[in-house]
């Protein structure tokens, strides 16, 4: 069964300060997504990387993808406290022909920015 | 921007009553998912859908749980005899190359 597991689960952070925040999963997949959620909201997309090597950047977020790694991250520049919210990374167990074609989402990380 | 549409937003229901959650996926995608959160906690699946039938289902939907995609465009799910545990935020996805999700149905059971 496919983990995937974020650290840190919860992180508090100065405005103005950066942060990277792992997202590591046990299985081969290609596509991961990151989600902001507020509290007692959906999730809103932020970035959908779909190969290795991928980077995207929206303001003070960016992401990136190593599947050789497994490996996912988050990197938080120059925190400001809009940016407070639970991030969830969500691998794509993407199966090319076949059925199996889920997201598996991690634990998710709690970021609270102070100001 | 296509979106994914859910009703009811919010649900309160008794214990063991049947509910039914609604949702509305983008027209020309071919995989449908249901998801839950508990407050507070992670997103888990429930169950994905394809080809008008169930693909997988998780541990968690059990006989009590069912999908049905009655009229070629909504997708329900039906929670029969309804639990306290079961309060939860219900998230509703479709999915062409990229993955949407609508904004949740909110379940209380009382």
């Amino acid at each position: 069964e496919l983990k995937v597991e974020q650290n840190p689960l919860f992180l508090s952070m100065q405005e103005g300060k950066n942060y990277t925040i792992y997202c590591n999963y046990s299985t081969t997949s290609d596509r991961l997504y990151w989600y902001r959620q507020d509290p007692g909201k959906s999730l809103e997309s932020l970035f959908v990387l779909l190969s290795n090597g991928a980077v995207k950047q929206e303001g003070r977020l960016m992401a990136s993808l190593d599947t050789k790694a497994r490996l996912s991250t988050l990197h938080i520049t120059a925190a400001v406290h809009d940016l407070s919210a639970t991030y969830f990374c969500a691998v794509d167990m993407w199966n090319y022909g076949g059925a199996t074609n889920k997201l598996i989402f991690g634990t998710g990380t709690l970021l609270a920015v102070q100001p | 921007e296509p979106e994914v549409t859910q009703t009811p937003s919010h649900q309160v229901t008794q214990m063991g009553q049947e509910v039914i959650l609604r949702c509305v996926p983008i027209s020309n995608h071919l995989y449908f998912y249901w998801y839950r959160q508990i407050l507070g906690q992670k997103v888990e699946f429930l169950v994905s859908f394809y080809n008008n039938e169930i693909s997988e289902k998780s541990e968690i939907f059990d006989d009590q749980f069912s999908v049905e995609r009655p009229d070629g465009s909504n997708f329900t799910l039906k929670i029969r005899s309804t639990k306290l545990e079961d309060s939860a935020m219900y998230f509703c996805a479709s999915k062409g190359g990229e993955a949407f999700f609508g904004q949740g149905t909110r379940l209380t059971v009382v």
